[in-house]
């Protein structure tokens, strides 16, 4: 069954403290994303991967880190220094030649 | 210029209703148009896609109108359901770089029995 998986569901962390979001994919897409969402507003780039090891920054990448070791993982580290994370992060990928991004099922971030 | 504005922010509609969202942009090098569903608590999925040298795309009850002159685009669902309800994103991608999404801010449908 082939997807994105992204976990947990819902996190919560104080704040303050570094939280690392998993988004793995099994559909051998070669680019990975990263979005945030807020209410009443679109998704927004954070940070993507057209191959593994190499990433390029989002339109609002600052307090963010990712990591692409393997071509089916892509992490996303929200870092203290993000000023107001709480929000809706989704994953997406898209396979090399095609315009359409898949996403996950996102993960609810909420720091207290 | 990277903009795409998106209207209305939400909408109620009747069971069997016409359900129409309106979206528009600046930049001309924009040359793909994705429409995506999302539920609550979901990822958005695509429903819907045109290129600008087509003038309407249907998908069953799913139509994209584009007036490419305008600058402008519109996604109708005819005999809309509840199960419809949703939000609806528009988007446009530029022919150099797929992985540049620019999304409205999306539409609120609410289709009422």
């Amino acid at each position: 069954d082939g997807g994105i998986t992204q976990s947990p569901k819902y996190l919560f962390r104080k704040e303050g403290q570094n939280v690392t979001l998993s988004c793995e994919q099994n559909l051998n897409h070669d680019a990975m994303y990263w979005y945030r969402q807020d209410p009443g507003q679109g998704l927004r780039l954070i940070y993507y991967s057209q191959i593994v090891n190499d990433f390029q920054k989002g339109d609002i990448a600052e307090g963010y880190s990712v990591s692409r070791e393997k071509k089916e993982s892509f992490p996303l580290t929200v870092t203290s220094a993000q000023k107001n994370p709480t929000a809706f992060y989704l994953c997406a990928s898209r396979v090399r030649g095609g315009n359409e991004q898949f996403f996950g099922p996102g993960t609810r971030l909420t720091v207290l | 210029q990277q903009q795409v504005k998106q209207s209305p922010q939400s909408l109620i509609v009747q069971k069997g209703g016409i359900s129409i969202i309106n979206c528009a942009y600046e930049n001309t090098a924009f040359d793909y148009f994705p429409w995506y569903q999302q539920f609550p608590g979901k990822g958005p999925a695509l429903l819907i896609a045109i290129r600008p040298d087509v003038s309407e795309k249907k998908e069953g009850r799913f139509t994209i109108s584009f007036n490419k002159s305008a600058k402008q685009f519109s996604l109708h669902i005819m005999d809309s359901q509840p199960g419809d309800s949703a939000t609806y994103f528009c988007a446009a991608t530029l022919k150099t770089s797929y992985d540049k999404v620019i999304f409205g801010p999306g539409t609120s449908l609410s289709v009422i029995p």
